[in-house]
Formats: structure tokens, C-alpha cells, sequence
């Protein structure tokens, strides 16, 4: 079966420096994998998505950036926190269609 | 540009009561629809998905229709009970289903 590792779950940073939130997915290959930011109040707005390796879409500009290095590993990065970086992270992969997510990552940035 | 509405935005029933959660989107060329429950703190867990071929699915007490051509879908949730506190979000796939716009989610509570 899959499964959808996200770690750390929990993280906090002061402003300005960096950040790496990893993702993997076990018992799958070639997933769509996608990082999602639901800040407080908010909806889920998707951050990046990627259709296989090395391919990575940005939905919103921002202060944060996104590698897929492997077929199952996304990972999250930034070189300078912001305040605004500051909400929950999830990480989701989805096969031929539902859509499954990690148990998300806490960032506040201080 | 798909947008999703989810209505209302908090619920509260007692145990036991039948209850119906509203998605309405706006673009109706749409891969699939999916609903989601999602506990505070946590991830979100996928609940039921619906073809854009499909009128309905059912898993336990939980039952999701779709009407495309009016935009809309409905979560319904038999004999509710504690254990079913949670927010609710549904999100619609359009085709090349790469990306999923999501609704910003009902709230329930469920009171013994």
C-alpha cells in the first residue's frame, strides 16, 4: 500500500534563515506530488506541484521554493524565512486520481 | 478561473441528526470531485471522490452526490455522531486533473 511521510511535523524558525521540509511517498511510482500552505483562517492555496522529476510548477510567487530530486521525494525549501511563512504545510501525492496527504508540517516563524 | 464555495461555514447538531455539507463550484468542466475531512491539527484524509461521470458514491454513513451541470455537490452524513467533529472541504479537478482547487471547508461539530 502507499503511504506519505512529511517531516518535520512540527518547526520553528526565526526570521531569515533557512528552510527544508521534506516529503516522500512509499509503494508508488511517477506520482503527481504537491505542496499545499493553509494558513490560519484560510483556505488550502497550493504552492508548488510536480508531474515527475525535475518538473516543478509554481502557482503563487513567493519567498519559497521546490525540488523533486527523486520520483518519490519533494522537498521544500527557502534561503530566508519570512513572518508570512508562518502556517501549515502539507505535502499530498496523487496516482490516477484521490488525492492522499501527509500529516503536515507546523512552521512558525518567529 | 475555478472557484469553490463551501456553505455553511460552521455547523452544530446534535448526535444523531442527519446532516447535509454544500460544495458549489463554479466552472463545471471538472475531472472529479473530491471530499476531504480533516481533524484539528492534522492532514486531511480523503472521504469520497466522484467521477464527473458519476452522480454518487457511498461509504458508510456518508453519502456524496454530484451535479455537474448546476455546479454543486452535497456530503451526506447518516445518523451523526461525536466522532464526526471535523471540517469538511471538498476540491474539484479540472481536466489534466493535475490540480485540485479547494473549498474553504464547513466546519462540524457534533455535541453527545
Amino acid at each position: 500500500s502507499q503511504t506519505i511521510h512529511q517531516w518535520p511535523a512540527t518547526l520553528v524558525q526565526p526570521v531569515g534563515s533557512p528552510l527544508s521540509l521534506e516529503c516522500t511517498v512509499e509503494g508508488t511510482s511517477n506520482p503527481n506530488l504537491y505542496w499545499y500552505r493553509q494558513a490560519a483562517g484560510r483556505g488550502l492555496q497550493l504552492l508548488f506541484y510536480s508531474v515527475g522529476i525535475g518538473q516543478i510548477s509554481s502557482e503563487v510567487p513567493q519567498n519559497l521554493s521546490a525540488s523533486r530530486p527523486q520520483d518519490r521525494q519533494f522537498i521544500l525549501s527557502s534561503k530566508k524565512l519570512l513572518l508570512s511563512d508562518s502556517g501549515f504545510y502539507l505535502c499530498a501525492w496523487r496516482g490516477n486520481s484521490p488525492l492522499h496527504f501527509g500529516n503536515g508540517t507546523r512552521l512558525t516563524v518567529t | 478561473k475555478q472557484e469553490v464555495t463551501q456553505i455553511p461555514a460552521a455547523l452544530s447538531v446534535p448526535e444523531g441528526e442527519n446532516l447535509v455539507l454544500n460544495c458549489s463550484f463554479t466552472d463545471s468542466a471538472i475531472y472529479n470531485l473530491q471530499w476531504f475531512r480533516q481533524d484539528p491539527g492534522k492532514g486531511l484524509t480523503s472521504l469520497l471522490l466522484i467521477q464527473s461521470s458519476q452522480r454518487e458514491q457511498t461509504s458508510g454513513r456518508l453519502n456524496a452526490s454530484l451535479d455537474k451541470s448546476s455546479g454543486r455537490s452535497t456530503l451526506y452524513i447518516a445518523a451523526s455522531q461525536p466522532g464526526d467533529s471535523a471540517t469538511y472541504l471538498c476540491a474539484v479537478s479540472p481536466p489534466g486533473f493535475q490540480k485540485l482547487v479547494f473549498g474553504t471547508g464547513t466546519r462540524l461539530l457534533v455535541s453527545p
